[in-house]
Parts: C-alpha cells; structure tokens; sequence
C-alpha cells in the first residue's frame, strides 16, 4: 500500500520560503507523477504542479514562478519550495500520487500539513 | 486557469439520489474525457471516487456514478447514505495537459 507523509516547517514569515518534503514508501517514486495541492482554511482544492521521477514539471501559472518542485529518486521523495510568501499562502498542503496511467487523476494522497504564514 | 464551476451545497434525504455538476470550457473539461472527482471529510484528506469521468477505483461503492456532456461533468450518487455526507470536488485537466484545475466544491448534506 502506498503512502505519502508530507514533512516541513509549520510557520513561515512573510517573504520567506516555504519548503516542504514528501516521503514515498510502499512504492516507488520512479514509477508515477507526483504532485502538490493546497487548500487555505475554509477554501478549496488548488493545483500547484506536477513531476516525473525525471525531473520533468509542470506548474500552476497563477503561481508567477515563485514554485519550484524537485524530486530526489534516492530517498523516494519530491519537494516542494514557495517563495516569497504572504498570508495567502497559509494552507494546508497535500502531495499527491497520480494513477498509473499518466497525470490525470490523483489516487494517492498524503495527510496534508498546515502551513501558516506570520510574523 | 478558473476554477470549475460546480453548485455550493446539495441535499437529500437517506436513499435518495442527488447531482453535483461541473462546468467548465472546451480547454478543460469539454476537451478530455479525465475528468475526476474526489470526496473530502472535514479535517481529511481527499479521496479519488471516480476517474475518466465515469470509472470507480476498486472499493468505491457502485452508487457513485459519473458522467459527462459537453463542458459539463456530474457526479451523482444514488441511495444517499449517512457517510457521504462531504465536500466534493472535480479535477480535470487543461487543454495541454501541463495545467489542471479542480472545481470549486460542492457539499453534500445528507437530511
């Protein structure tokens, strides 16, 4: 059975980075896409981006590049780094595992983190 | 990239069947046949109910049913029970498949 545990600080500052890690285990990284979600208290589902075991991404423009997703096939996991953040950003964040036939749906998910951004 | 378009609430009483829809644009939902659904518990993670707008992953009850026309996919569920009280959303991906967006949420309240 696959799991995904995400891992990271739980308070940021404004204008820092946020950086969150997702550890794989029951499974190996190099065999799907992975993926990064976000959902703000009382809100809903936000894609962030995808990425293959090959480093291949892809991103949410309404981000404006200030995501990068990385992934590390040694430890079976993939990050996730948001700069600049503001309040807007406090969420809660999920990584995702998408099913075995490319990147359309998301059968895996982690347990999700909450991230606040403040001083 | 806006978010799909899907009804703030639904009702219905135990057994009843209720609709969610989604509606997005011909870039997004009217151009594929992926289109997803995920069922969310408060304080939960999401979890995937149906794929390629009308597939059930092994364990989803046969209740859960889904379809598409046009820009529009739905999810319905049939002899609503206590336990899929939630929120619900749709996912699909865009036009180039380098860009996906979900929905904007439906909560299903059981009466």
């Amino acid at each position: 059975q696959v799991q995904l545990q995400e891992s990271g600080p739980g308070l940021v500052k404004p204008s820092e980075t946020l950086s969150l890690t997702c550890t794989v285990s029951g499974g190996s990284i190099s065999s799907h896409y992975w993926s990064w979600i976000r959902q703000p208290p009382g809100k809903g589902l936000e894609w962030i981006g995808w990425i293959y075991y090959t480093g291949t991404t892809a991103y949410n423009p309404s981000f404006q590049s200030r995501v990068t997703i990385s992934v590390d096939t040694s430890n079976n996991r993939f990050s996730l780094m948001v700069t600049s953040v503001t309040a807007a950003d406090t969420a809660v964040y999920y990584c995702a595992r998408y099913g075995p036939d490319g990147y359309k749906h998301l059968d895996y998910w982690g347990q999700g983190t909450l991230v606040t951004v403040s001083s | 990239q806006s978010a799909l378009t899907q009804p703030r609430s639904v009702s219905g009483s135990p057994g009843q069947s209720v609709t969610i829809s989604c509606t997005g644009t011909s870039s997004d939902v009217g151009h594929n046949n992926y289109v997803s659904w995920y069922q969310q518990h408060p304080g939960k993670a999401p979890k995937l109910m149906v794929y390629d707008v009308s597939k059930r992953p092994s364990g989803v009850p046969d209740r859960f049913s889904g379809s598409k026309s046009g820009n529009t996919a739905s999810l319905t569920i049939s002899g609503l029970q206590a336990e899929d009280g939630a929120d619900y959303y749709c996912y699909s991906p865009a036009t180039i498949y380098t860009a996906y967006v979900f929905g904007t949420g439906t909560e299903v309240t059981v009466l």
